[in-house]
């Protein structure tokens, strides 16, 4: 079936540091790959999102690319804030028969001053 | 506009008993989806409705999770009874047909704690 894996966490790193959380999909069709974000207390929120190969999508200094070769969502930013700190997951949505959209398991970032 | 809200934000229960967690999703989505998340585990999918319908319930666990979403406007989900394995975070998300590929709106979720 349709499945993400992420990195496991957590995440930690020093402020102004490069952050890298890998994701990969499986293969089936042409979805469309999302980046959610959990601040602590708050529910979900999308991140940023591409729908189809090599699409860039990014948002709050964080970009990932659509790598259909690699069947990759890495999500990076250049230089992260304390204010980052938060559940990162990964998600693919549509193609293979499937409208129900499919996440990872979380990465969880804490980001220390 | 009022986003995706979820009641009640933690229920603590003991094995056996029933609880009701509560969905209304933002107004005018058609697409209503339960998600459950165990501690440090993946998201899940429960079930999804369209309107009333429900369109997909292949994630539910057994028969002691029931779903409703009478009218096509607010979704309650019933565990009944509760066993220690359903312990964690139901979320609900919704969506609207047509408009954002596959964006949800997500609520801020439900712990359940079953002691």
């Amino acid at each position: 079936g349709n499945s993400v894996t992420q990195m496991e966490g957590p995440v930690t790193l020093s402020e102004e540091a490069f952050l890298t959380i890998n994701c990969t999909y499986t293969a089936t069709g042409y979805p469309s790959l999302f980046w959610y974000v959990q601040y602590p207390g708050e529910g979900l929120q999308l991140l940023l999102k591409a729908t189809k190969a090599d699409d860039k999508g990014s948002n709050k200094g964080f970009e990932a690319t659509y790598r259909k070769e690699t069947t990759s969502f890495h999500l990076e930013k250049g230089s992260v804030q304390v204010s980052d700190s938060a559940v990162y997951f990964c998600a693919r949505f549509g193609s293979g028969g499937s409208y129900i959209p499919t996440f990872g398991r979380g990465t969880s970032l804490i980001v220390h001053p | 506009e009022a986003g995706v809200t979820q009641f009640p934000s933690h229920s603590v229960i003991e094995k056996g008993q029933t609880v009701t967690l509560r969905c209304d999703p933002i107004s005018g989505h058609d697409n209503l989806y339960w998600y459950r998340r165990v501690m440090g585990k993946e998201i899940k999918f429960l079930l999804h409705f369209v309107k009333e319908s429900k369109q997909d319930e292949s994630g539910m666990p057994n028969n002691r999770f029931l779903a409703e979403r009478t009218g096509g406007t607010y979704s309650t989900l019933k565990v009944q009874p509760a066993e220690l394995e359903d312990s964690g975070v139901y979320f609900c998300a919704s969506r609207k047909t047509g408009v954002s590929t596959g964006e949800l709106f997500f609520g801020e979720g439900s712990r359940l704690t079953v002691l």
